[in-house]
């Protein structure tokens, strides 16, 4: 069985500062380990994401994220917010056996001016 | 990159009518399409996982008379909705697998925003 948690259900950022959204995950199976970005009434836009290999992973718009096992963290970083970067995030999980993803519960990013 | 398409976004009905929700891959084959359900300010819940040609695999609590999924080709899914009340109100969004792709690989659809009156 799989579980996301995000801790904080909002994040308010400075334009310009770091941006950090916490996620932890429990996995029976190796993990394969998902952010996305939703944007209001739209669908899901993926990130980034781990399966093997380099556990600090790069994705679009200058996120990237790293994968701690001893932590068993994934948390999403990114240097500079920037104000289009504000929107819904969710961490995911998806092990081998099981081909659906589960979703946390989504962290809100504000970016003030 | 791969498209799915929503239709329609958004729909508004009487309670006790049934409403049909399309999921379509735009270019690619997807033999796995799964439909998922939002809740407002709350995470994304998986419902079912639908295999094209086959009967759709509900998560536990889902009721399948009352949400029924159809994919009867590789490029489209349906989720109906029969007798809607007003609790079935919700963002439902689908996701498409190729069949081509990596496991891992979803492909999420825009979304429909279902209001029951």
């Amino acid at each position: 069985a799989q579980s996301v948690t995000q801790l904080g259900s909002h994040v308010s950022v400075s334009e310009g500062a770091l941006v950090l959204l916490r996620c932890n995950y429990s996995s029976s199976v190796p993990p394969y380990l998902f952010w996305y970005v939703q944007y209001p009434n739209q669908g899901l836009q993926l990130l980034l994401k781990y399966t093997t290999g380099a556990t600090l992973v790069k994705g679009i718009n200058g996120f990237e994220a790293e994968f701690k096992k001893s932590e068993t963290s994934f948390h999403l970083t990114k240097p500079s917010a920037h104000m289009s970067d504000a929107a819904e995030y969710f961490c995911a999980v998806s092990g081998t056996g099981r081909r659906a993803l589960t979703f946390g519960s989504g962290t809100r990013l504000q970016v003030q001016p | 990159g791969a498209v799915v398409s929503q239709h329609p976004s958004r729909v508004i009905c009487k309670s006790g009518t049934s409403v049909k929700i399309e999921c379509r891959s735009l270019d690619f084959q997807a033999t796995t399409m799964f439909w998922y359900r939002q809740f407002p300010k709350k995470s994304l819940m998986l419902m079912a996982t639908s295999n094209e040609g086959s009967k759709a695999t509900y998560e536990q609590g889902v009721e399948k008379d009352k949400f029924l999924i159809n994919h009867a080709s590789l490029t489209l899914s349906t989720l109906t909705v029969t007798s809607a009340h007003p609790e079935d109100s919700s963002f439902y969004i689908c996701s498409a697998r190729e069949a081509s792709g990596r496991w891992e690989t979803q492909y999420f659809g825009p979304g429909t925003r279902l209001l029951v009156l």
